[in-house]
């Protein structure tokens, strides 16, 4: 069983389009996260949400909108798409509220990769 | 953010013991040593933590110096598997994040 699932696994669009990528997990953890890892690999967060409340906003545009219908599920839907958009982007989930306990471990994603053209 | 240091890349022989070094010598006395690994196309995944005292799972092990402005993560017998990008981050008590850095990308020749 995937704990940690994300889809799509690819997603190629035209600039100005507006797209969606799903996240799930099944581990019943409280808190879920988006990663963007851009060109240069590096991997930075970008939001977090804890029992569906929003915990961390990073300085992300307001094109990017997470939403969490329950707990198990945190998507991320971006609009007007430009081209520096192009990444992967991991979902991740813990158990606690990371702040709660510095021990407590992330469970990664396989990622999605969006091209924008 | 906490800093760590740690090579951009090292390369070892499958089989042979491989010790990766990080440097934090800003660390805080509640901050934690993690480390996590990103295999090539795949999400980066935990490998191990500690805080003062050296620990051991079945991944690797983990070496803390004394003054813990230093650590080493050690696979005992490197296989291609462990082919990977290595992130050591320090996670504060307290704090919302992991925050990675640029990591050591280990290279394991057949």
């Amino acid at each position: 069983d995937t704990a940690v699932s994300q889809t799509p696994k690819y997603l190629v669009t035209q600039m100005g389009n507006d797209k969606s990528i799903k996240c799930e997990q099944n581990l019943g953890h409280d808190t879920m996260y988006w990663y963007k890892q851009d060109s240069k690999k590096f991997l930075k967060i970008m939001f977090s949400y804890n029992n569906k409340e929003l915990i961390i906003n990073e300085t992300v545009p307001n094109r990017f909108s997470p939403k969490s219908p329950d707990k198990a599920h945190l998507n991320l839907h971006i609009n007007s798409l430009e081209l520096g958009d192009s990444a992967v982007y991991f979902c991740a989930s813990s158990e606690r509220f990371f702040s709660g306990s510095p021990t407590d471990t992330q469970y990664f994603g396989p990622g999605t990769r969006l091209t924008v053209l | 953010d906490a800093k760590t240091t740690q090579p951009n890349s090292m390369e070892s022989n499958e089989e042979e013991p491989v010790h990766l070094p990080c440097n934090h010598s800003t660390i805080s006395g509640t901050d934690y040593i993690h480390w996590y690994r990103q295999l090539p196309s795949q999400g980066p995944e935990y490998v191990i933590h500690g805080l003062t005292s050296n620990v051991n799972n079945r991944m690797a092990s983990l070496a803390i110096a004394e003054d813990r402005k230093s650590s080493t993560l050690i696979l005992h017998r490197a296989t291609l598997r462990d082919a990977a990008v290595y992130y050591c981050i320090l996670v504060q008590g307290g704090s919302e994040k992991l925050v990675f850095g640029k990591g050591t990308k280990l290279t394991v020749n057949p």
